[in-house]
C-alpha cells in the first residue's frame, strides 16, 4: 500500500526559510512521479510542480516557477518543497501526491497535508 | 480563475442523481485523460475516478465518470449523506504544461 508520510506544521514569519517533507514508503519511490499541491484556505487545488525521484527530473507551473523549489533524496525515499523567503501569501495546506505513471494529473496516494502559516 | 470550470454547488436530496460538469478547451480536456477527486471535510483529496471513467479500487459504483469533446462529467447515484464533499475534475494542460483542476463543486445532501 502506497503510503506518504508528511511532516509536521509549521509557523514562520514573512522572510524566513522553510523545507517540508514527504517520505514514501510500501512502493518503488524512485519509479513513481512525486507531486505538490496548494491549497489556500477556503480555496482549490493548485498544482505547484512534479519530480521523478529516480533521476530528479523536475517540472514547475509557471505560477510557482522560481517561488518554490522540489527535491528528492532517494536513498531516504523522501521528498521536498522549499521556500527560500516565505511570504504571507504562502499561509496554506501542502500536499504531496503520487502518480504511478506519466499520467501526471493522475493522482493516487495523497499525504494528510502539511499546514503552513506566515506570519509576523 | 480555473482552466477547468465547475460549478461552485450542486445538491440533491438522499436518492437521487446529482451530475457535476466540468469544461475545458482542446488543450486540456480535449486531448487529455480526465480525472475527478473528492475532498471530504479537512482530509485529503481523494482519487475519485482516473482515466474519464475508472473507478479505483473501493469507490462505490454510484460514482461514474464521462467525457465528450472539450466537456467531462461526474455523477453521483443514489447521493448519500456522506458523499457531502468538494469535487474537483483535474486534465494535464498541453499549452501550460501544468496539471489543471476545476475550481471545485460543493455538494450537499439536502
Amino acid at each position: 500500500e502506497v503510503q506518504l508520510v508528511q511532516s509536521g506544521a509549521e509557523v514562520k514569519e514573512p522572510g524566513e526559510s522553510l523545507k517540508i517533507s514527504c517520505k514514501g514508503s510500501g512502493y518503488s519511490f524512485t519509479t513513481f512521479y512525486l507531486a505538490w499541491v496548494r491549497q489556500k484556505p477556503g480555496k482549490g487545488l493548485e498544482w505547484m510542480g512534479v519530480i521523478y525521484p529516480d533521476d530528479s527530473d523536475t517540472r514547475y507551473s509557471p505560477s510557482f516557477q522560481g517561488q518554490v523549489t522540489i527535491s528528492a533524496d532517494k536513498s531516504i525515499s523522501t521528498a521536498y518543497l522549499q521556500w527560500s523567503s516565505l511570504k504571507a501569501s504562502d499561509t496554506a495546506m501542502y500536499y504531496c501526491a503520487s502518480a504511478d505513471t506519466a499520467i501526471l494529473s493522475e493522482l493516487e496516494s495523497w499525504g494528510l497535508g502539511t499546514q503552513v502559516t506566515v506570519s509576523s | 480563475q480555473s482552466v477547468l470550470t465547475q460549478p461552485p454547488s450542486a445538491s440533491g436530496t438522499p436518492g437521487q442523481r446529482v451530475t457535476i460538469s466540468c469544461s475545458g478547451s482542446s488543450s486540456n480536456i480535449g486531448n487529455n485523460y480526465v480525472n475527478w477527486y473528492q475532498q471530504l471535510p479537512g482530509t485529503a483529496p481523494k482519487l475519485l475516478i482516473y482515466r474519464n471513467n475508472q473507478r479505483p479500487s473501493g469507490v462505490p459504483d454510484r460514482f461514474s465518470g464521462s467525457k465528450s469533446g472539450t466537456s467531462a462529467s461526474l455523477a453521483i447515484s443514489g447521493l448519500r449523506s456522506e458523499d457531502e464533499a468538494d469535487y474537483y475534475c483535474g486534465a494535464w494542460d498541453d499549452s501550460l504544461s501544468v496539471v489543471a483542476f476545476g475550481g471545485g463543486t460543493k455538494v450537499t445532501a439536502l
